[in-house]
């Protein structure tokens, strides 16, 4: 399978400090995505990384990718309390469906 | 539509009876996915449809789930005789087409309580 699986489960911080999640998958694969659930409704897709790339930013995210152990991260900085949220990987093998991970449950503290 | 149209958005049932669930992908997406998530968990692939092709319908549970799609439009998910362990936010996406780069639109998903 190629399911993911997020590290830590939930992770609390400060207003204003960085928040890291970890995603951990066990085959190849041809890109890896995060994904955002607020209120365990829809998800919104908040960037992807292809195999081939290392790093990839947007805003104030930052994602990481080694594909020779098989991780990510999601590193957010300067969160903020709107970015109080469910926090998921998924992966691809570039066609047909994406596997979910399990999730980091994100709490920002004002 | 602009984005990804599900409905209802929260459906309760008895145990039982059977539901169906809807969902309108954005226009042009020929890929469309429905996923089941259980309080907390992760999402779990339920079926995939993409243009005309046959269904992956991998990840359906048991005999009592079934889903449809007429062409490229919109989709329902029937879940016959439900259970409690039916109970779950059901979430559609769609994708342009049958490659994962452009990432997935999701729907809001329907709540389904069975009780």
């Amino acid at each position: 399978s190629q399911q993911g699986e997020e590290d830590p489960q939930a992770l609390s911080i400060q207003e204003g400090e960085n928040a890291t999640m970890n995603c951990s998958y066990k085959t190849s694969i041809n890109n890896l995505q995060w994904y955002r659930q607020n209120s365990g409704r829809g998800l919104v897709h908040l960037i992807l990384i292809r195999s081939n790339e290392r790093e990839k930013h947007s805003g104030r995210l930052r994602v990481t990718l080694d594909t020779s152990k098989k991780s990510s991260s999601l590193l957010i900085t300067a969160s903020r309390a709107a970015d109080t949220a469910s926090y998921f990987c998924a992966t691809s093998g570039g066609y047909q469906k994406v596997t979910f991970g399990t999730g980091t449950k994100l709490q920002v503290i004002p | 539509g602009a984005g990804v149209s599900q409905s209802p958005s929260n459906k309760v049932t008895e145990k039982g009876k059977d539901v169906e669930l809807r969902c309108d992908p954005i226009s042009g997406h020929t890929a469309l996915y429905w996923y089941r998530q259980r309080l907390g968990q992760g999402l779990e692939f339920l079926i995939y449809f993409q243009g005309n092709s046959a269904p992956d319908k991998s990840g359906l549970p048991s005999d009592r789930f079934s889903a449809e799609r007429t062409g490229e439009s919109v989709s329902t998910l029937t879940i016959q005789r439900t259970q409690q362990e039916d109970s779950a936010v059901y979430l559609c996406a769609s994708t342009p087409d049958s490659s994962t780069v452009a990432g997935y639109t999701f729907g809001s998903g329907t709540r389904l309580t069975v009780v």
